[in-house]
This record gives structure tokens, sequence and C-alpha cells, in this order.
């Protein structure tokens, strides 16, 4: 079985402010694992994504994730938010292997302060 | 058209209407999924469709009925539905299942049951 948990459902932050947004996950097994983007009225856009190379991940937008298999994490980073960047945030884990399930967190909502 | 398009985006029915909703892919993809969105909860996948063959189905009522006539498209049915199956229903693609296999959503269609 797999799960992901994104704790608290929103963070605010001022523009030009670190961003952190947290996830963590159980997999029986080493996962794949991804973030993606919801903005208002559209569908998800893949961030990044972790596939057992680097774990420091760069993904779209300066954004960046690092995996952390001792600490089952893989938390989602930029180091200056923009306006731009306000959206929901959807951390996901899937397990290796065909026909592997695609399990999403609950997201968070990012707001941008000016 | 790009990407995965989704028509209509708003959808506004009474308990005993039927309605479709359409999904297209433009990608090449092999595979195709149904998410329903809840608010301030996970997607839930509801099904799956590999090569045309539908591969899973995660316990959706029966008045959810999804075809897939081709690799690039892929309808769900919705008949006498309940108030609580008012969602944000997103439809996705991917080139095979595997685990590393990046999905590729839509911009989803809301749906409002009355």
């Amino acid at each position: 079985a797999q799960s992901v948990t994104q704790l608290g459902s929103h963070v605010s932050v001022s523009e030009g402010a670190l961003v952190l947004l947290r996830c963590n996950y159980s997999s029986s097994v080493p996962p794949y694992l991804f973030w993606y983007v919801q903005y208002p009225n559209q569908g998800l856009q893949l961030l990044l994504k972790y596939t057992s190379a680097a774990t420091l991940v760069k993904g779209i937008n300066g954004f960046e994730a690092e995996f952390k298999k001792s600490e089952t994490s893989f938390h989602l980073t930029k180091p200056s938010a923009h306006m731009s960047d306000a959206a929901e945030y959807f951390c996901a884990v899937r397990q290796t292997g065909a026909n592997s399930k695609l399990t999403f967190g609950k997201g968070i909502t990012l707001s941008v302060r000016p | 058209e790009t990407g995965v398009t989704q028509t209509p985006r708003h959808l506004v029915m009474g308990m005993t209407n039927k309605k479709s909703l359409k999904c297209e892919q433009h990608l090449g993809h092999n595979a195709m999924y149904w998410y329903k969105q809840s608010a301030k909860k996970p997607l839930e996948l509801m099904f799956v469709y590999s090569l045309e063959e539908r591969v899973e189905n995660n316990s959706v009522p029966s008045r959810f009925s999804p075809e897939c006539p081709n690799s690039s498209h892929l309808f769900l049915h919705l008949h006498t539905l309940q108030p609580e199956d008012s969602a944000l229903y997103l439809c996705a693609s991917s080139q095979g299942r595997e685990g590393y296999n990046e999905q590729f959503f839509g911009p989803g269609t809301r749906l409002t049951v009355l």
C-alpha cells in the first residue's frame, strides 16, 4: 500500500520569500514521486518527478524537490516566491513496475502576498 | 488542439438527466484515465483504459459508464446522478503505465448535479 501526506491545507508567503511545501510518503517499495500544480480552472501540470536518479530534482518555474529516503519525504521548494506561483500543489506517489496506481495527497493551496 | 482537451468545461444537470463527458488526447498516448476531484479530498482514480481496454474500475457506481472507442478518445456517460457526484472530473493520458510514466491532464469538466 502507498499513501501521501501533505500536512496543512494552506500556506501563505510573501512575494520573494522562500516557498516550502511538505510531502511525506509511505510505500512498501522504492517509489516514484511527483509534484503537480493546478492553477484555477485548469487541470494538473507536472512540476517535477523523482525516478530514482538524482535525489535533488529540478523542475519548471524554479521549483525543486529533494528525495530523502530516511525521512520518507519529498518536499517542494522555491527560493523566491512570485505572485504567479499562487495555485494548488499536489504531491503524488507511484510504485515502480507496470500498472501501478498514482496516489495523490490532498493538496496544499499556496497564496503569495504582495 | 494540443495536449488533453475536455468538453464541456462546465455542466449542470438534474438527477434524471443523461449526459456525457468527452476527453481527447493529441499526444499519441495509449493509456487514458478518469479522475474525480472533490473539494479538500485527494484525487480519486475512477477508470483506467490501456490500449482501449478497461483495465481498472475502482468501485465506481454504475451510474458512471466509461467508453473508449479508440486510443485518442474517452467518454464518461452519466445517468441518474446524485448531488454528491458534483465535482471536477479530470481526464488524463500517458504513454504506457509504468510507474515513471507521466500522466498529462486535461482542464476538467466542472459538474454540478441539482
